[in-house]
């Protein structure tokens, strides 16, 4: 079994609609990290947590927000869906302990029409 | 704004040949990482080098840092067809080690 998995894998939205997407990983890392992929962009932060009190914004956090509902759990919502934050969405997660390597899930295709 | 600028945007070689992808960057870092992309997955890191390090080798893989220059390279030697991917530059910084990424460079090894 995928040690962080993502879900839904795919989804297509209208704009205006609040949408959430759910990270869970059985790594046991304290970490956990939340990206936009769009072409020619490379990987963009938008939220991280280094354990289930802490949450931080992260390079692009306007339109998002997040809850890290236990270590394993870090969901990310999108309140109110609008075009532009069509993407590819990946969770990640890291244990410094360990090294300083993320870990991340297949991603989430979002679509906002 | 991204910490990391990738070059070649686009690579396509023989299989056999070495394939060779630049890194530059704009500030202090703690690490620098590579990693790799197939077609819409998920991320996979390869290999990490820290910023008091100047080369490290990983089977066919070799990373140098130059950080006078803020800048990293990968080769991957004697390419290989399943070696097609994305492959992105990330650096670390701060405390927490947040990771920056590059806009990537697309290697396609052809038979």
């Amino acid at each position: 079994d995928a040690d962080v998995t993502q879900t839904p894998r795919n989804r297509i939205t209208k704009t205006g609609k609040r949408i959430m997407l759910e990270c869970s990983q059985t790594k046991g890392h304290d970490r956990m990290y939340w990206y936009r992929q769009d072409p020619g962009l490379g990987l963009r932060l938008i939220y991280y947590s280094f354990d289930v009190k802490d949450i931080n914004k992260g390079e692009i956090s306007d339109g998002y927000s997040v809850s890290r509902q236990a270590q394993a759990k870090f969901s990310l919502s999108l309140e109110s869906a609008i075009p532009n934050q069509t993407a590819l969405y990946f969770c990640a997660t890291s244990d410094p302990g360990q090294g300083f390597e993320q870990y991340f899930g297949p991603g989430t295709r979002l679509t906002v029409t | 704004s991204q910490q990391g600028e990738e070059d070649p945007q686009a690579l396509s070689i023989q299989e056999g040949e070495n394939a060779t992808m630049n890194c530059s960057y704009k500030t202090s870092i703690n690490n620098l990482q590579w990693y790799r992309q197939n077609s819409g997955r998920g991320l996979v890191h390869l290999i990490l080098i820290r910023s008091n390090e100047r080369e490290k080798h990983s089977g066919r893989l070799r990373v140098t840092l130059d950080t006078s220059k803020k800048s990293s390279s990968l080769l991957i030697t004697a390419s290989r067809a399943a070696d097609t991917a994305s492959y992105f530059c990330a650096t670390g910084r701060g405390g927490g080690n947040k990771l920056t990424f590059g806009t990537g460079t697309q290697l396609k090894v052809e038979l």
